[in-house]
């Protein structure tokens, strides 16, 4: 079935350690997002992608990164994990923009 | 900026209906969304509505939509244990890629 799929599905990370979460999608979608969800509270878009084109959030801070090599990948770099970036990554995916968004199953990250 | 609230709490007892409420500050909404996020998991989309639309129906969920009152709410008919998760709603406005989303209701479905 076509899908959003995020690997791997639990990260445990050291404070400072480079991690890397990647998501792929079989959907042929223009747009790919990511977002930090914490505990109790809504998803927040951190950027995305519409095709090549990066667009970051205003207060998305410096530490994450991400890249898009083709259609069907995207990564999220977080460069110096600390404890505060433990938390739920959600990618999803979209036709182009003002369309729904598909999202995958989630990377929880935890922090040492 | 523009605002959506949810309530943050429903428990109902299985078989009966449940009625998640959402209520949107924007004006230019297109699309307004129910996703379902079960613990650990992604969100789910379930259902939307478009903006011109006053109600839409799939199998055991109901949708309302009041323009006028800027008040969204998802019913879900015979509520199961299965259906216990946390409900978001949230809006697409018109000119923009990003959601804006409810704060979610968590919803307890008593056997």
């Amino acid at each position: 079935d076509a899908m959003v799929i995020q690997n791997p599905r639990y990260q445990v990370t050291q404070f400072g350690k480079p991690v890397t979460l990647s998501c792929s999608q079989t959907l042929n979608h223009n747009v790919m997002y990511w977002y930090q969800q914490k505990s109790s509270q809504a998803p927040k878009l951190l950027f995305h992608y519409y095709d090549k084109d990066f667009n970051n959030e205003a207060d998305t801070p410096d530490n994450f990164q991400s890249r898009r090599p083709n259609t069907s990948f995207c990564f999220l770099d977080i460069r110096s994990p600390g404890l505060g970036d433990a938390a739920m990554y959600l990618c999803a995916t979209s036709v182009r923009h003002q369309e729904t968004q598909y999202f995958g199953p989630g990377t929880r990250l935890l922090v040492l | 900026g523009e605002d959506v609230e949810q309530s943050l709490f429903l428990s109902v007892r299985e078989g009966d209906s449940s009625v998640i409420n959402c209520t949107y500050t924007d004006s230019s909404s297109t699309y307004l969304y129910w996703y379902k996020q079960e613990p650990g998991a992604g969100l789910q989309l379930l259902t939307y509505i478009f903006s011109n639309m006053d109600m839409k129906q799939d199998q055991r969920l109901t949708v309302l939509l009041n323009k006028k009152d800027k008040h969204l709410s998802l019913r879900i008919a015979d509520t199961q244990t299965g259906d216990s998760a946390i409900y978001f709603c949230a809006d697409l406005t018109s000119g923009t890629y990003k959601y804006i989303f409810g704060t979610g209701t968590r919803l307890k479905v008593l056997a």
